[in-house]
């Protein structure tokens, strides 16, 4: 099946920890992107990219970091800098102009 | 900026009603406009996309349309169905630049039988 993964679902961190947020897409699609979702704000672009090995960041990227080295993964890495990291995560990937989702992490700080 | 706005935030409805879910954007500059469902603690599931050149476009009970020039998109539900519940997004596409999205904030529907 075609699609796009997150992992994991559920994810806790202890305050001044980094994790790190899997996504990774079976699509071919050359751009991936990383949203946060709060309650009552909609989703907020974190970081986008539109090739491997190249992103650009997103309105709210401070606290977080990425990578892409391959086409199919885009991790997304929650650092200690982030000051309210407790959200739902999306991550998406897109072509022809239209945006695919995957399932979310909601992350919750202890 | 762009920004989107989706009226309204919650709406309650009967079963079978037909209802419509409104989008406005304030520039009209847009490639595109996409509809997504998102189910409580789920990812979003795209319904509709709109190109800027077109005025409609439909799959099954949904209809979704778009006036560019006043910047505004509905999506019309038709004969409504519990199952229909969820959070209703729109999103828009700029003519120029990434294809970074600007979301509105939904409309939290509840069908209820």
């Amino acid at each position: 099946d075609g699609g796009i993964t997150q992992s994991p679902k559920y994810l806790f961190r202890k305050e001044g920890q980094n994790v790190t947020l899997s996504c990774e897409q079976n699509l071919n699609h050359d751009a991936m992107y990383w949203y946060r979702q709060d309650p009552g704000q909609g989703l907020r672009l974190i970081y986008y990219s539109q090739i491997v090995n190249d992103f650009q960041k997103g309105d709210i990227a401070e606290g977080y970091s990425v990578s892409r080295e391959k086409k199919e993964s885009f991790p997304l890495t929650v650092t200690s800098a982030q000051k309210n990291p407790t959200a739902f995560y999306l991550c998406a990937s897109s072509i022809a102009g239209s945006q695919y989702f995957g399932p979310g992490t909601r992350l919750t700080v202890l | 900026k762009q920004e989107v706005t989706q009226i309204p935030a919650a709406l309650s409805v009967p079963e079978g009603e037909n209802l419509v879910l409104n989008c406005s954007f304030t520039d009209s500059a847009i490639y595109n406009l996409q509809w997504f469902r998102q189910d409580p603690g789920k990812g979003l599931t795209s319904l509709l996309l709109i190109q800027s050149s077109q005025r409609e476009q439909t799959s099954g009970r949904l209809n979704a349309s778009l006036d560019k020039s006043s910047g505004r998109s509905t999506l019309y539900i038709a004969a409504s169905q519990p199952g229909d519940s969820a959070t209703y997004l729109c999103a828009v596409k700029p003519e120029s630049g990434y294809s970074t999205l600007t979301f509105g904030k939904g409309t939290m529907l509840l069908v209820s039988p």
